[in-house]
């Protein structure tokens, strides 16, 4: 298995613009989560989905950050609009029902 | 609300040396993960424990579970600079068992 696969890698922008971040979990896997990684908070969990159903979307910091999980192999988080403060390392795990989450390389996003 | 907290919060060891990270959560939980991060790399799944007394081993790192203390150890033996590394642990959601938190990790640095 490829393991979870996080699109783009890399993302650079300027601040007022939309970012789309993606995820493809692991085949078979009925959970995916969205963390933002920073020096200063550490690891957030933002949301998570259960059988591509949003269960706690509690840590989402603010009607700008939304997501969407249209099907078992595909989720994206946006950003819209993006502010300099939303910089950070965004990762998206997935878990079957034993509860392990699985990483995927992570997205590293500077807004300027 | 569920609590995990982890010390020390950065260890700088000897080559050849033996040391313990410890883990403490709030709230009752049966599960407990332990993940290893390298600078600028994703989480890598290192152990799961499953019940009290759970003890798991792989090279020169053993971790254990107390769930009656509330406590699991990361046990380094005979430290290599190769174990350099940002080391988490997770517990399950006491309400959720999908979702797991965070502690805040430990940032483990192994000089010759």
């Amino acid at each position: 298995d490829a393991g979870v696969i996080q699109s783009p890698r890399h993302e650079v922008t300027e601040m007022g613009q939309e970012v789309t971040l993606r995820c493809k979990p692991i085949s078979g896997h009925n959970s995916l989560f969205w963390y933002r990684q920073t020096m200063m908070r550490g690891l957030e969990l933002l949301i998570y989905f259960n059988n591509n159903v949003p269960i706690d979307d509690s840590g989402m910091p603010e009607d700008r950050f939304s997501a969407k999980m249209p099907n078992a192999s595909f989720s994206t988080l946006k950003i819209q609009p993006s502010e300099p403060r939303d910089s950070a390392v965004y990762f998206c795990a997935s878990s079957r029902d034993d509860n392990e989450q699985f990483f995927g390389p992570g997205t590293r996003l500077t807004v300027l | 609300e569920l609590k995990v907290e982890q010390n020390p919060l950065f260890l700088s060891m000897q080559e050849g040396k033996n040391y313990t990270i410890y883990c403490n959560y709030s709230t009752t939980s049966d599960r407990l993960y332990w993940y290893r991060q390298d600078p600028g790399k994703s989480l890598e799944s290192l152990f799961v424990l499953l019940s009290n007394g759970a003890v798991k081993q792989e090279g020169r790192l053993m971790a254990s579970l107390d769930t009656k203390a509330r406590l699991s150890t990361l046990h380094i033996t005979a430290a290599v600079h190769d174990l350099s590394a940002t080391y988490f642990c997770a517990v399950d959601s006491a309400y959720n068992t999908d979702k797991l938190i965070f502690g805040t990790g430990t940032r483990l640095q192994v000089f010759p």
